[in-house]
């Protein structure tokens, strides 16, 4: 059974500083990864999707990467900034039909 | 384009009172599927469809239908409602099975007394 895992739960830092959020997989069998931002009692904001046979995807100040072989994903935040606080979930696709989600980092990013 | 749009956003229901979560896209998105979010349990998926008329079963299917007679709409239907629903549900759309972005709605926040 695929199981995700985030590290840190989470995370406080100043602004401006760079940071990573990681995520890591049991299966190394997936087809893609993607990383999502929720903010308090809102939905799924979608960041980036990494398809299997990519290593990184960039966009703005987030970039993320993928090593399937290790079963780890990062998602680097450049720059960071107050609007950036908020829970971000990295999920695998598990076969065709299910998204199989990690517990979330929650960040906090202080002015 | 609105999306994904779900309603209503917030409900409270007594046990044993059934409802309807609707949700509906507007991306002409083939596959449609639903989640519950809980504390400490991550989401989890409920059920899918793959396109019109064609639904599956996800991790926790029992106490909910689903039918998909439109490609925008999938409605959740909960029979029965236990205390243990108690959640917030998620739609979600993708463009095909493979390769394709998930997009999620703003989530219907339900509460069984």
């Amino acid at each position: 059974k695929q199981e995700v895992t985030q590290i840190p739960a989470a995370l406080s830092v100043p602004e401006g500083e760079n940071l990573v959020l990681n995520c890591s997989f049991t299966d190394s069998a997936i087809y893609n990864l993607q990383w999502f931002r929720q903010d308090p009692g809102k939905g799924l904001t979608s960041l980036l999707l990494i398809q299997s046979s990519q290593r990184e995807q960039t966009s703005g100040r987030l970039n993320a990467s993928l090593d399937k072989s290790s079963g780890r994903s990062t998602l680097y935040i450049a720059a960071s900034q107050p609007g950036d606080s908020a829970t971000y979930l990295c999920a695998v696709f598990q076969g065709a039909q299910k998204l199989v989600f990690g517990q979330g980092t929650r960040l906090t990013i202080n002015p | 384009n609105a999306g994904v749009t779900q309603t209503p956003k917030f409900q409270v229901l007594k046990t044993g009172q059934s409802m309807t979560l609707q949700c509906a896209q507007d991306m002409n998105h083939e596959y449609m599927s639903w989640y519950r979010q809980d504390p400490g349990m991550g989401l989890r998926l409920i059920h899918y469809s793959v396109g019109a008329g064609i639904t599956d079963q996800g991790e926790v299917p029992n106490g909910y239908n689903v039918s998909r007679s439109t490609t925008e709409d999938f409605p959740l239907r909960l029979l029965s409602a236990a205390p243990s629903q108690t959640s917030v549900y998620f739609c979600a759309t993708r463009r095909g099975i493979l390769n394709t972005e998930a997009f999620f709605g703003q989530g219907t926040r339900l509460t069984v007394v």
